[in-house]
């Protein structure tokens, strides 16, 4: 079956750039998606990409796919402490609507 | 997300209650999840359904079912609870129109079991 796996903790300055990661091991077409945790609420969305992409940007977020040693990874530029929450990495493959998420990332932002 | 509301945000009971946590969505998705949240863990799928009359079991769905009453309605039920269903309860929703459109999720439930 699918495992997705993410470092636990990831502290920054602000200002600075986070990178988050994320492996997975679902070797035929799938979906990678981030989520947003912040303290005491759901998941929010924040972005996904097929497989057969290398990069999507929006706005502050980057997100960089390896699909030879199935690495993703979330950039996001210019970090504030306002990004300070949990970040999932979810992955389902192609016509399946079930997700497998991570463990979670903790992101800490320090001023 | 607005638009999944679950009741209650919070609850407290004792072992061997019976519990029911209700999630509606106002989305018009057809496709309903039901998941756990443990520190440490992640997120674990408990049931999900594809529509009204589909119901299927996920990774943990022993000492859990569920009831779909309407497009808009997916209910949890623990018929006993017991101390180590305490945790972090989500409801999602997703669209079956595309393919492995995304997950939308409510607020949450945090269910203590003492």
């Amino acid at each position: 079956g699918e495992d997705v796996e993410q470092s636990l903790f990831l502290s920054v300055r602000e200002g600075d750039s986070s990178v988050i990661n994320c492996t997975y091991t679902d070797s035929s077409s799938t979906y990678l998606y981030w989520y947003k945790q912040e303290p005491g609420a759901g998941l929010q969305l924040l972005t996904y990409i097929f497989s057969n992409m290398d990069m999507k940007q929006d706005q502050r977020l980057t997100v960089l796919l390896n699909k030879k040693d199935k690495h993703l990874s979330l950039r996001i530029a210019d970090t504030q402490t306002g990004d300070s929450a949990i970040y999932f990495c979810a992955e389902a493959p192609v016509g399946y609507s079930t997700l497998t998420f991570g463990k979670g990332t903790m992101l800490l932002v320090s001023p | 997300d607005a638009d999944v509301t679950q009741t209650p945000r919070n609850r407290i009971t004792k072992t061997g209650k019976r519990i029911m946590l209700e999630c509606s969505q106002t989305k018009g998705h057809d496709r309903m999840y039901w998941y756990r949240q443990d520190p440490g863990l992640g997120l674990r799928l408990i049931y999900y359904s594809f529509d009204v009359k589909d119901i299927n079991k996920g990774e943990i769905s022993d000492g859990y079912s569920v009831s779909r009453q309407a497009q808009a309605k997916f209910s949890l039920s623990l018929e006993s609870a017991i101390p180590n269903q305490t945790a972090l309860y989500f409801c999602a929703t997703s669209d079956q129109q595309g393919s492995n459109q995304p997950q939308h999720f409510g607020d949450g439930t945090r269910l203590s079991i003492l």
